[in-house]
């Protein structure tokens, strides 16, 4: 069964330091790996994609990393600022530019930056 | 930029009510989705359109329909409202691509009392 799982479910940092979050997932086939940035009581916003070819990918200070061997992605937030604050998910597609765009979606870390 | 819009941030329904969620993009997108998000299950799809009149069930489909008339928009019908279906609803679209991203529109928060 394809799945996409998180860790950890939730994370409290203080203001100005770095931390990871992780995505491990079974799908197959696989063709590309998404984080998605979903501020509280908003819909998801896209920071990243990457293809199964593309190991790291970055977005100012978001840099993601894809393991396509061992089927984990992570994260990487660098310097965190209070409107870091917010859900992130892990969105893996099981097709290739296909009609019917099947996504399998994590359930998200809650991340809260404190001051 | 894409602009997903969806036509109410809030929404208070009764049991029994017919409920109507209205979605529009403004990028010509073939693809538009329909799903429910709820605490510790993800986004969940309930419907998908790719083209005008079209539409395929998704992973949740029952207690649902929905319609696409028209390109830019797809609504989201709650025939009879019930308790259960009180959620996030979030509206998606996208063009075929390499990617095949979607961008979602800000959600919906209805509440069945």
């Amino acid at each position: 069964k394809n799945q996409v799982e998180q860790s950890p479910q939730s994370l409290i940092i203080l203001e100005g330091k770095n931390c990871t979050l992780q995505c491990n997932y079974t799908v197959s086939p696989f063709s590309n790996l998404r984080w998605y940035k979903q501020d509280t009581g908003r819909g998801p916003v896209s920071l990243t994609i990457m293809t199964f070819s593309e190991n790291t990918k970055s977005n100012g200070r978001y840099t993601a990393t894809l393991d396509a061997d061992t089927k984990q992605s992570s994260l990487h937030i660098t310097a965190s600022q209070l409107s870091d604050s917010a859900s992130y998910i892990c969105v893996v597609s099981d097709e290739y530019g296909g009609a019917t765009n099947k996504l399998i979606f994590g359930t998200g870390t809650l991340l809260a930056v404190q001051p | 930029d894409v602009k997903v819009t969806q036509s109410s941030r809030y929404l208070v329904k009764r049991t029994g009510e017919k409920v109507f969620l209205e979605c529009v993009q403004d990028m010509d997108h073939e693809n538009m989705f329909w799903y429910r998000q709820d605490p510790g299950l993800g986004l969940r799809l309930i419907y998908f359109s790719y083209d005008v009149k079209m539409k395929e069930k998704g992973d949740i489909p029952e207690g649902y329909s929905v319609s696409r008339e028209k390109k830019e928009r797809f609504s989201l019908i709650l025939e009879s409202a019930s308790t259960n279906q009180t959620s996030m609803y979030l509206c998606a679209s996208n063009s075929y691509s390499l990617y095949n991203e979607q961008f979602f529109g800000p959600g919906t928060r209805l509440t069945v009392l």
